[in-house]
């Protein structure tokens, strides 16, 4: 059983769209955090949200976790295909740094 | 930044062979280190932790005699995959612990891609 659902699974767009992916879950978490993973390489994180309601943007992209802090979301405004990827949404378990993740969203990006 | 070398990229076997994976953190110690497993275009799992100087934390249905850890120092732990067969093909990832960083941030090393004949 997945405690993170990441929705869609898969997206494909046209540069210049915009998009939004989902992370939820029934449980409450006291941070969330968000990766990309590019083909062939590990995943990077780009932010952790952790105060429920918070939004974080780095760039093109902005980064919401929920008021219960069940669930998060990520928003790419005029997408780029250097933003294809795998976007993973991951809770450190309770008391340790050990991130479990989502299934993730698979996004292609098409000049 | 702190960066996590993993070696090899990528490696093809044939059946029935040992493959090892190393995973060095190269600026800074790492007491603790992780190894993942990723099947195309799905999510990490995590397989093991490794601890230094002690045995390594497998999680639940990882075989621990088929996937032997390593962690004999401060900055290099080994994966050995034995008696490799082509269900065993898939994309590993090592990650490290930067206890000296503040937050302990968590690096990932690029991965390494099995193909067992």
């Amino acid at each position: 059983t997945q405690l993170l659902e990441q929705s869609p699974q898969f997206l494909s767009i046209q540069e210049g769209e915009n998009l939004t992916v989902y992370c939820n879950s029934s449980s409450v978490f006291s941070s969330l955090q968000w990766y990309r993973q590019e083909p062939g390489e590990g995943p990077v994180l780009l932010v952790t949200v952790v105060t429920g309601g918070e939004v974080k943007k780095l760039k093109r992209l902005t980064f919401q976790f929920g008021d219960a802090r069940k669930d998060s979301s990520l928003h790419i405004t005029a997408a780029q295909p250097g933003d294809t990827g795998l976007y993973l949404c991951a809770f450190e378990r309770r008391g340790s740094y050990i991130p479990t993740f989502g299934r993730g969203t698979s996004l292609i990006v098409h000049p | 930044g702190a960066v996590v070398s993993q070696h090899p990229s990528w490696v093809i076997c044939k059946s029935g062979t040992s493959v090892k994976i190393e995973c060095r953190s190269l600026d800074f110690q790492a007491t603790t280190m992780f190894w993942y497993r990723q099947f195309p275009k799905q999510s990490l799992m995590l397989m093991a932790t490794s601890n230094e100087g002690s045995k390594a934390t497998y999680e639940q249905g990882v075989e621990k005699d088929k996937f032997l850890i390593n962690h004999a120092s401060l900055t290099l732990s080994t994966l050995t995959v034995t008696s490799a067969h082509p269900e065993d093909s898939s994309f590993y990832i090592c990650s490290a612990r930067d206890e000296g960083a503040r937050g302990e941030k968590l690096f990932f090393g690029s991965g390494t891609q099995l193909s067992v004949l």
